[in-house]
């Protein structure tokens, strides 16, 4: 069974420019969340889609957005990137997190940001 | 709101001795609690999962944690570390409500000395 698919692994984009980064979770699952992690703040929760309807967002600013298709993908978008933005963003998929809670993980976009 | 707290950002043991990561929660009603592993440049991968069946639970590589309820606490151990499990270890707590979210701890930097 395939695992938790996040493209691409790694990009460089200069301040001011914007960003999409793709998750294909696990079939079946249809619950999608979305974390940055940073050597400072550790992991922070951005967003969870349930069947294309976001159900929670972190404190992010608006410039942080997410999606999630009919067939349980999802792209988060960074808009007006900063330094700040520099982290590991990480996806990770789950049939239903009230369930278990347990989440499965992908290996993460690396985005630079110069 | 619950949180996780993770005390040692950096633990360091000699190889073949006792690992030790400490995790405490604050609920007061028992959550689901989780342990994930971070190896570099990847994402987390879950080893074990505390879901009220059982107190002491058994994951994957040798490594178990111990639920105690009394001490809100749920301490990861291995008998003898060896080279490999050197990485970085989360604690993390599901509230299983509709924040659909995880709660990570900040995490803890294992070095296995040789």
């Amino acid at each position: 069974k395939a695992g938790v698919t996040q493209t691409p692994r790694y990009l460089i984009k200069t301040r001011g420019q914007q960003v999409t980064l793709s998750c294909s979770p696990i079939s079946g699952h249809r619950s999608v969340s979305w974390y940055q992690q940073t050597p400072g703040q550790g992991l922070q929760f951005l967003f969870e889609y349930f069947s294309e309807t976001q159900r929670n967002k972190g404190n992010f600013p608006g410039r942080f957005s997410g999606r999630q298709f009919s067939n349980s993908r999802s792209e988060m978008n960074v808009s007006t990137l900063e330094l700040g933005d520099s982290a590991l963003y990480l996806c990770a998929s789950t049939l239903e997190i009230r369930n278990t809670g347990e989440l499965f993980f992908g290996e993460g976009s690396r985005l630079t940001v110069l | 709101a619950q949180s996780v707290t993770q005390l040692g950002s950096h633990v360091s043991v000699s190889e073949g001795a006792l690992v030790l990561l400490r995790c405490n929660y604050s609920s007061s009603v028992p959550p689901y609690l989780f342990w994930y592993v971070q190896y570099p440049n990847q994402g987390l991968q879950l080893l074990l999962k505390y879901t009220s069946a059982a107190t002491l639970v058994k994951g994957i590589n040798g490594f178990e944690a111990e639920f105690k309820k009394s001490e809100t606490s749920f301490h990861l151990t291995k008998p003898s570390a060896h080279m490999s499990d050197a990485a970085e270890y989360f604690c993390a707590v599901s509230p299983m409500d509709s924040s659909y979210k995880l709660i990570f701890g900040s995490g803890t930097r294992l070095l296995v000395r040789p």
